[in-house]
C-alpha cells in the first residue's frame, strides 16, 4: 500500500486553518495516522484510527476520513504548529508513510 | 507512559554492520509491537520492521528485508536491529516506536530519541 500526500508544502498565516490530505493506494479502512515532527524531535502520534487524538493532543487537531482519502485539518495555527506532518497506514504489515506535508510560516 | 531509550550514536564503515538497540520501561514490553523506522538526512519517514515480542516473528519493508534483523527479548524489554553490508546510503536516523495498543493493528504512540548511524569511508 503506497501513501501519498498533499500539498508537499502548505504556507499558512498563523491562526489560520490548514487542511492536509493524504490517499493511500487502496483502502486502509479507519487504520490511518497522523504525526507531527519537528526539526530534531522524533515523531509525534496526533490522530490514530482516523479522527482519534491521542493523548494531550489539542482540539485544534481533527482528522477525518476512511478508505482511502483522509484528511488532517488544524482549526487555528499556532506558532508551534508549524512542522512537518505524515500519514501512516497500519491496515496491514508492511506499513507505510506518506512523503509529509510541512507547514510552514505564510 | 512507556519510555524507550535507543543506544548511541554509530560511525561505521561501508560494508560493516551495526546493531541498534531500544529499551522499554514503564510498560508492558511482551504484546505491544516495536517498529522500527528510518529517517535519512533532511528526508522523510520510512518504515523498517517491526516485531511482536511475544510472538518472536519480525516482518519487514521489502527494500530491507534482505538486510535487516529485527529481534527482541522479553526478559530485558529490549528490542534490536542490525543491518548489514551497510553503504553510505544507510546514514540515517533510526527510531524505534511501540504500539498504540496490542497487536499488530496499532500506531505507534512512543518513540525512541532516535540513534544516528553514519556510514563513511
Amino acid at each position: 500500500i503506497v501513501m501519498t500526500q498533499s500539498p508537499a508544502t502548505l504556507s499558512v498565516s498563523p491562526g489560520e486553518r490548514a487542511t492536509l490530505s493524504c490517499r493511500a493506494s487502496q483502502s486502509v479502512s479507519s487504520y490511518l495516522a497522523w504525526y507531527q515532527q519537528k526539526p530534531g524531535q522524533a515523531p509525534r502520534l496526533l490522530i490514530y484510527d482516523a479522527s482519534t487524538r491521542a493523548t494531550g493532543i489539542p482540539a485544534r487537531f481533527s482528522g477525518s476520513g476512511s478508505g482511502t482519502e483522509f484528511t488532517l485539518t488544524i482549526s487555528s495555527l499556532q506558532s508551534e504548529d508549524f512542522a512537518v506532518y505524515y500519514c501512516q497506514h497500519y491496515y496491514s504489515w508492511p506499513q507505510a508513510f506518506g512523503p509529509g506535508t510541512k507547514v510552514d510560516i505564510k | 507512559q512507556v519510555q524507550l531509550v535507543q543506544s548511541g550514536a554509530e560511525v561505521k564503515k561501508p560494508g560493516s554492520s551495526v546493531k541498534v538497540s531500544c529499551k522499554a520501561s514503564g510498560g508492558t514490553f511482551s504484546s505491544y509491537a516495536i517498529s522500527w523506522v528510518r529517517q535519512a538526512p533532511g528526508q522523510g519517514l520510512e518504515w523498517v520492521g517491526g516485531i511482536i515480542p511475544i510472538f518472536g516473528t519480525a516482518t519487514y519493508a521489502q527494500k530491507f528485508q534482505d538486510r535487516v534483523t529485527i529481534s527482541a527479548d522479553e526478559f530485558t524489554s529490549t528490542a534490536y536491529m542490525e543491518v548489514t553490508s551497510l553503504t553510505e546510503d544507510d546514514t540515517a536516523v533510526f527510531y524505534c516506536a511501540r504500539g498504540t495498543v496490542r497487536g499488530y493493528t496499532s500506531s505507534w504512540s512512543d518513540w525512541g530519541q532516535g540513534t544516528l548511524v553514519t556510514v563513511s569511508s
